[in-house]
């Protein structure tokens, strides 16, 4: 049973095109999150959502836009893609609730902006 | 906010010898550090972590030792074996009802035949 997952793996789509990458995670956690990882390798943190609430937007262009349902999904939508925005995109989910713990990740979207 | 920094950015040992990774960080709030392994092509997967209340722990061939006054604490990897051979992230969390995970820069080591 996959405990991350994340759709499509892989994302290929011209500049200026709008696209939307799914996450679902069946671990029960309440906070789930968005990371970026540039081609330097460097994992920086988009979004964080507690029980479906916003918590965290890091300076994150208002072109992304993350929805969460339920507390068991995060999507991730983008408008206007740009070159820039090529990257992985890694979907996560912690249990934080008093203690921090183990964030689990998705198997990542490779997006490239042609 | 919370800064990590991790050095050095590249590590190459020969197999068989040690590998110490550092990192340092600026929220004295944070209480969480996990270490964070990603092999190519694949997703982070946590390796080890250490709360604020130890100052160390050891698991295996890996060890992490956390100094709170400094603020710095450093990821062991003993009798490094090939399939070591990963980039490493550090990470440092701060005690919240809702947290967020802010990682250091990330180090490749490679581990020499």
């Amino acid at each position: 049973d996959t405990a991350v997952s994340q759709t499509p793996k892989y994302l290929v789509t011209q500049m200026g095109n709008d696209k939307s990458i799914k996450c679902e995670q069946n671990l029960g956690h309440d906070t789930m999150y968005w990371y970026k990882q540039d081609s330097k390798k460097f994992l920086k943190i988009m979004f964080s959502y507690n029980n479906k609430e916003l918590i965290i937007n890091e300076t994150v262009p208002n072109r992304f836009s993350p929805k969460s349902p339920d507390k068991a999904h995060l999507n991730l939508h983008i408008n206007s893609l740009e070159l820039g925005d090529s990257a992985v995109y890694f979907c996560a989910s912690s249990q934080v609730g008093g203690m921090n713990t183990e964030a689990f990740f998705g198997q990542g979207t490779r997006l490239t902006v042609v | 906010g919370e800064n990590v920094e991790q050095h050095p950015s590249t590590l190459s040992v020969q197999e068989g010898d040690s590998a110490v990774i550092k990192c340092t960080y600026s929220d004295s709030a944070s209480n969480y550090f996990p270490w964070y392994k990603q092999e190519l092509g694949k997703r982070p997967q946590l390796i080890i972590d250490i709360r604020s209340n130890v100052g160390e722990k050891k698991d295996q061939r890996i060890a992490v030792t956390l100094n709170k006054t400094a603020k710095h604490f450093s990821l062991h990897i003993t009798e490094t074996q090939p399939e070591d051979s990963a980039v490493y992230f550090c990470a440092a969390s701060p005690y919240s009802s809702a947290s967020k995970i802010i990682f250091g820069s990330g180090t490749r080591l490679s581990i020499r035949p």
